[in-house]
Order: structure tokens, then C-alpha cells, then sequence
């Protein structure tokens, strides 16, 4: 699975955009991205995952860079529950995925 | 649904006790997944099972250390015996066995080993 760089840290106002940058310049073709966070005390959550394409769910929009080899988790309207740690994870897809590797992420403090 | 159900939730034991942790997978997902959690190495994948058969254990550190799974709904992580450097919080997932289908995640149970 191609290497993952993430910021130690970030902060973020309530009510703003939170956006968390991944660098990933070795993924290969048929890699994913995936994010998830871990809420501290909580197992970790999954959030979104892309290919190529842009993605949007109910939690976050998942921007990728045409080449592929860099990321953006955007959470539009942070909230104060949205202080975790979140993880950029490239793996392959397939039955076998699961296998993830989980970096030391980036710790998102929101404040209000 | 209830989601990942780990059992107990804090363990405190001491060296050279058997401990044992208890998983009960999401129903309808056929892979479970043990990591283990510290903040030296951060999360590590034990190993992981495709319908009740262990894939890949690679990751299990020492014959200390065994995991089962008799059925679809229950997985065992055993350590026998433990020692102080198994201190950490363990956490079992699960999902469905289809291209793309995310990990679910249990609350972990937090072992402690004097």
C-alpha cells in the first residue's frame, strides 16, 4: 500500500470548513483513498473513501487531485465533536481490503 | 444494530494471567479484523478472518498470543501468559466481504497488565 503524509495537527473554529490535506504521491492505479477518525476513547470510524473522483457523503466531501497523488478531507461545518484524529489510508480495494495501515494521522481540534 | 461488540471493556490483570478478549461481529459481515492499539505504534492489525478462517496472522506478535473464531458471531483473542508490553487497547472489527465495504469498528477493550 502506497505511504500516506498528513500535518500533525490542525485547528479548526466551530462553524468552519475543516480541511484536512493528504499527500500520497506513490498511490498506484488501482489504490484507494479512505479516511477515517478515531473520537478519542471510541474505535475508529469510517468516513469516505474515493478512487478518482470527488466524493460526498452525509459526514465529509473527499477532494482528489487529478494526478492522484494528493487528497483534501473537507467536514464543511465543523463542529465541536468533530476533535479526532483522522487518517488518510491508501489501500487497495477487494475482498482481501481490510489489511489497512494506520498512520499517526492528523489530531483536528475544533474550538469554539 | 448494535454494532462490533467487544467484551470486557477495561481488563486489568497481572503478569502471567491469561487474558482473553471477546468479539461479536456485526451481523451478515463475514470478516473480522483484530488490531491492537498503543502510543509508540499506534494501530497494528493482528490478524483477520474471511468466513471464520484465519487469512493472515501475520501480525500477531508471539505464540502468546492466539485467536479463534468457532462461529460467524464470535471471536476470541487470547494471551497466555501476559506480560506488561501487552498493555494496550485491542480492537475488533468486522465488515462485509464485498469490494469497497468499510471496517466497522468495536470501542476496544483496554488491557492493563501489572
Amino acid at each position: 500500500d502506497a505511504k500516506t503524509t498528513q500535518p500533525t495537527s490542525m485547528d479548526c473554529a466551530e462553524g468552519r470548513a475543516a480541511n484536512l490535506p493528504c499527500n500520497h504521491s506513490t498511490i498506484s492505479g488501482n489504490e484507494y483513498v479512505y479516511w477515517y477518525r478515531q473520537i478519542h476513547s471510541q474505535g475508529p470510524q469510517y468516513i469516505i473513501h474515493g478512487l478518482k473522483n470527488n466524493e460526498t457523503n452525509e459526514m465529509a466531501s473527499l477532494i482528489i487531485t487529478e494526478d492522484r497523488k494528493s487528497s483534501t478531507l473537507i467536514l464543511p461545518h465543523a463542529t465541536l465533536r468533530d476533535t479526532a484524529v483522522y487518517y488518510c489510508i491508501v489501500t487497495r480495494s477487494g475482498t482481501s481490503y481490510g489489511k489497512l495501515t494506520f498512520g499517526q494521522g492528523t489530531i483536528l481540534t475544533v474550538h469554539p | 444494530d448494535a454494532g462490533v461488540i467487544q467484551s470486557p471493556r477495561h481488563e486489568v490483570t497481572e503478569m502471567g494471567q491469561e487474558v482473553t478478549l471477546r468479539c461479536k461481529p456485526i451481523s451478515g459481515h463475514n470478516s473480522l479484523f483484530w488490531y491492537r492499539q498503543t502510543m509508540m505504534r499506534g494501530l497494528e492489525l493482528l490478524i483477520y478472518f474471511n468466513n471464520n478462517v484465519p487469512i493472515d496472522d501475520s501480525g500477531m506478535p508471539e505464540d502468546r498470543f492466539s485467536a479463534k473464531m468457532p462461529n460467524a458471531s464470535f471471536s476470541t483473542l487470547k494471551i497466555q501468559p501476559s506480560e506488561p508490553r501487552d498493555s494496550a487497547v485491542y480492537f475488533c472489527a468486522s465488515r462485509e466481504q464485498v469490494n469497497n465495504s468499510p471496517l466497522h469498528f468495536g470501542n476496544g477493550t483496554r488491557l492493563t497488565v501489572t
